[in-house]
């Protein structure tokens, strides 16, 4: 069945470091691909997402691009700051339902 | 738009009881989620509706669980009786459609705790 793997957590950054976060999915067929974020005491907000092989999804300065090859789509940031600190989920749409993988704690110091 | 409304926000509750957790859709989305998100398990899809029938309901751990949309505007998650095992934060999602230009948007969730 379809499954996402995300690299546990916490990741822990200092301010305007570099990010990446790594994703990789199993799945039938050719699902989109999206990674959310998850404040502190709020609910998921989608960041960005690639709907095929080679597309690449920004937003916030956040990248990610579906890699069919190696089946991943890892999210990168050239810096981030305090407040990109949240937990980030990785998710893939099959027969319209979201499945997530287990999310990563990202926290940045100042 | 409000977006996506739950309520309660957060609701501690003893074994036994009824837990009704409430959730409002953003208007005109079609399609609405519930999900539970917990350490162990991460988030899971429980149940969704499309124009407020219920879709596919195999995530639903059991009996004691059901969830009802009677109308475009509410839907609830009823847990009956509750158990120390379904603390967790549940979230309610909604939607426009399926196709992959459509979001989904969470409400806050609703954080549960059973004695």
């Amino acid at each position: 069945g379809n499954s996402v793997t995300q690299m546990e957590g916490p990741v822990t950054l200092s301010e305007e470091a570099f990010l990446t976060i790594n994703c990789t999915y199993t799945a039938t067929g050719y699902p989109s691909l999206f990674w959310y974020v998850q404040y502190p005491g709020e609910g998921l907000q989608l960041l960005l997402k690639a709907t095929k092989a080679d597309d690449k999804g920004s937003n916030k300065g956040f990248e990610a691009t579906y890699r069919k090859e190696t089946t991943s789509f890892h999210l990168e940031k050239g810096s981030v700051q305090v407040s990109d600190s949240a937990v980030y989920f990785c998710a893939l749409s099959g027969g319209g339902k979201l499945i997530f993988g287990q999310g990563t704690e990202l926290s940045v110091k100042p | 738009d409000a977006g996506v409304i739950q309520s309660p926000r957060h609701e501690v509750t003893e074994m036994g009881q009824e837990v009704t957790l409430r959730c409002k859709p953003i208007s005109g989305h079609d399609y609405l989620f519930w999900y539970r998100q917990t350490m162990m398990r991460g988030l899971e899809l429980l149940i969704y509706f499309n124009n407020n029938v219920p879709i596919d309901d195999s995530g639903m751990p059991e009996d004691r669980f059901s969830a009802k949309m009677p109308n475009a505007s509410f839907s609830t998650l009823k847990i009956q009786p509750s158990e120390p095992r379904d603390s967790a934060v549940y979230f309610c999602a909604s939607t426009r459609g399926l196709a992959v230009s459509d979001t989904q948007y969470f409400g806050p969730g609703t954080r549960l705790t059973v004695l």
